[in-house]
């Protein structure tokens, strides 16, 4: 298996900009989780899908940010319009469970984001 | 007090040492713990979970005390491949899980 494959690897972009950040879980897991992680604020939980639908996005910043998945095999993050405060690095995750017990998570390489 | 809370670190460990590092949590009726560990630039990979007997892995040993709500890692024999940014991990609610975060190791020759 490949993995969790996120793109693009790296991301620079102008303030205002809309910024599209994609993840393809793992096959057969039917869990996926959007992260962000910056030196000051840790690894932070945007949202989370479980069979392709939303299930918590209480940690989306603001409406500037907007998750989908479309299919079990794609998601997309996207924020529009971009700010420099959103530079950090996004991680993708998938899993067979969700905190639980001894699935764990499998981390894409993430996408790291400057806004400028 | 803070949901997961880990000393940031650095700890500068000669190799071939013992080190250890604890992590510390608010809500007493979390039921998962994990320590993941953090390469520099790369993505979080799992280390090991954490049980209420406690677990060992080769140089590593994962503690949970309920009692004062916090895991701990044991690392043995040290090496410089160790060395990376580890990660607790707590589950909060049923669904819900928090990352620490984390505690910078160095291994120095």
């Amino acid at each position: 298996d490949a993995g969790v494959i996120q793109s693009p690897r790296h991301e620079v972009t102008e303030m205002g900009q809309e910024v599209t950040l994609r993840c393809k879980p793992i096959s057969g897991h039917d869990y996926l989780f959007w992260y962000r992680q910056t030196m000051m604020r840790g690894l932070e939980l945007l949202i989370y899908f479980n069979n392709n639908v939303p299930i918590d996005d209480s940690g989306m910043p603001e409406d500037r940010f907007s998750a989908k998945m479309p299919n079990a095999s794609f998601s997309t993050l996207k924020i529009q319009p971009s700010e420099p405060r959103d530079s950090a690095v996004y991680f993708c995750a998938s899993s067979l469970g969700t905190g639980g017990a001894e699935y764990g998570y499998t981390f894409g390489s993430g996408t790291r984001l400057t806004v400028v | 007090r803070k949901e997961v809370e880990q000393d940031p670190g650095p700890f500068n460990v000669p190799e071939g040492a013992t080190v250890a590092f604890n992590c510390t949590y608010s809500n007493s009726a979390s039921q998962s713990f994990f320590w993941y560990r953090q390469d520099c630039r790369k993505e979080p990979k799992l280390l090991m979970s954490v049980y209420s007997s406690g677990n060992e892995d080769g140089r590593f040993t994962a503690q949970l005390n309920r009692a004062s709500q916090y895991i701990s890692l044991l690392i043995r024999d040290s090496k410089l491949s160790d060395s990376a940014t580890y990660l607790c991990v707590v589950n909060i609610a049923d669904d819900k899980i928090i990352f620490g975060k984390g505690t910078r190791l160095h291994i120095l020759p």
